[in-house]
């Protein structure tokens, strides 16, 4: 069983498009992340949740919407895509939001034609 | 703003040599250090961690060693074998903002 999903892996899309993508986590953690890795492997926070509650949001543009409906899903909307969205974004999950090791998933990576 | 890590440098290391990585940190208010290790198309995954109260830590194969007087960190990982290749990046936090930031990383590779 994987510990943190998300989906899809790919994906492509044109400028101006709305996207979700969608992550899910097993491991009964409370609190879950997302992270953007740019074309240099750079990760950067964007979000983070502790038990369905926005606790981080790291200046990000507000067409980014987070949802997180429980505990264990957090899902990423993305309005109005540009070309400099496209990079690859991580979901991850640790126990409480006091620094214990993060878990990811296997990114989405999605291109902005 | 703060600054973990250098920009992506490559270290090629002989197959069964040591390697070690280093990452320097600038927030001297951080109180957690990790390695993750990278593979190509994969997430991040831990690999150890060490808190400001230590400066060595060991697991297996892998140890981290904290300098926190010059905010330094490196990993060692003992007989790299090619399994070992990826990007390798450090990480720090600190309690009272709750968030771990990530240094730039370094991509390992192993020559045969």
């Amino acid at each position: 069983d994987t510990a943190v999903s998300q989906t899809p892996k790919y994906l492509v899309t044109q400028m101006g498009n709305d996207k979700s993508i969608k992550c899910e986590q097993n491991l009964g953690h409370d609190t879950m992340y997302w992270y953007k890795q740019d074309s240099k492997k750079f990760l950067k926070i964007m979000f983070s949740y502790n038990n369905k509650e926005l606790i981080i949001n790291e200046t990000v543009p507000n067409r980014f919407s987070p949802k997180s409906p429980d505990k264990a899903h957090l899902n990423l909307h993305i309005n109005s895509l540009e070309l400099g969205d496209s990079a690859v974004y991580f979901c991850a999950s640790s126990r409480d939001t006091t620094n214990e090791k993060l878990f990811f998933g296997s990114g989405t990576q999605l291109s902005v034609l | 703003g703060e600054s973990v890590g250098l920009h992506l440098p490559t270290l090629s290391v002989q197959e069964g040599d040591n390697s070690i990585i280093n990452c320097a940190y600038s927030n001297s208010a951080s109180d957690y250090f990790i390695w993750y290790k990278q593979e190509s198309g994969k997430g991040p995954q831990f690999i150890i961690d060490i808190r400001s109260n230590m400066d060595k830590r060991q697991g297996q194969r892998v140890t981290v060693l904290l300098n926190k007087t010059v905010k330094h960190l490196s990993l060692q990982i003992a007989a790299t074998q090619p399994g070992d290749s990826a990007v390798y990046f450090c990480a720090e936090g600190y309690s009272s903002a709750s968030k771990i930031i990530f240094g730039s990383g370094t991509r390992l590779s192993i020559r045969p």
